[in-house]
């Protein structure tokens, strides 16, 4: 079976523009969450979504937004690029929300300049 | 406070060493896991805990649910097992995890 993947690798792109990432899930999964990677921050959770539907969102600006599909890829959006932003945005696919076990992306590397 | 806690945050040691890296959350969890992430590298799923213990290979992970603490136990370690060991908690039915700041490890031949 294919593992989860995310498009493109990598990514360059210049303040106050736009950007969308893809997921592909595992086959059959039906749960995608996203998660930005930062040397200062860590890891921290944005959005997951099951289902076509947004189950939870992580504390972050408006300008980070998402969607799922009916074949369950998912998308995510940056609008009005910031410096910060630059980071490895990674997205792991499960079964379901309640099985758990998450299978990571190879991630998307975001450099803003 | 960072609701999910690790240490250390950085280990050397020489090839063949036991290893422990420790786990503390301070929240309710549905689970546990550990990821490992090699420099410039993807994330990958070591273990997903809720209770007891499991072992894959050299590694083995507890977890100790009244005292909310889990360690990652590397046996007979070796150079290829140098990378960044992530604690993550999931809380309740959905799929977000919590994260610590991860422990930078590396094994000297």
């Amino acid at each position: 079976k294919a593992g989860v993947t995310q498009t493109p690798r990598y990514l360059i792109k210049t303040r106050g523009q736009q950007v969308t990432l893809s997921c592909s899930p595992i086959s059959g999964h039906r749960s995608v969450s996203w998660y930005q990677q930062t040397p200062g921050q860590g890891l921290q959770f944005l959005f997951e979504y099951f289902s076509e539907t947004q189950r939870n969102k992580g504390n972050f600006p408006g300008r980070f937004s998402g969607r799922q599909f009916s074949n369950s890829r998912s998308e995510m959006n940056v609008s009005t690029l910031e410096l910060g932003d630059s980071a490895l945005y990674l997205c792991a696919s499960s079964l379901d929300i309640r099985t758990g076990e998450q299978y990571f992306g190879p991630g998307t590397r975001l450099t803003v300049t | 406070k960072n609701e999910v806690e690790q240490s250390p945050q950085n280990l050397t040691a020489q090839e063949g060493e036991f290893i422990t890296i420790n786990c503390s959350y301070s929240v309710g969890i549905s689970a546990l896991h550990w990821l490992q992430q090699h420099p410039g590298g993807g994330i990958v799923s070591l273990f997903m805990l809720s209770s007891g213990k499991k072992k894959h290979g050299r590694l083995i992970a507890t977890i100790n649910i009244q005292e909310k603490h889990s360690s990652l136990h590397i046996t007979a370690s070796h150079p290829r097992d140098s990378a960044v060991y992530i604690c993550a908690v999931k809380r309740g039915a959905t799929n977000k995890l919590i994260f610590g700041t991860g422990t930078l490890l590396a094994v000297q031949p």
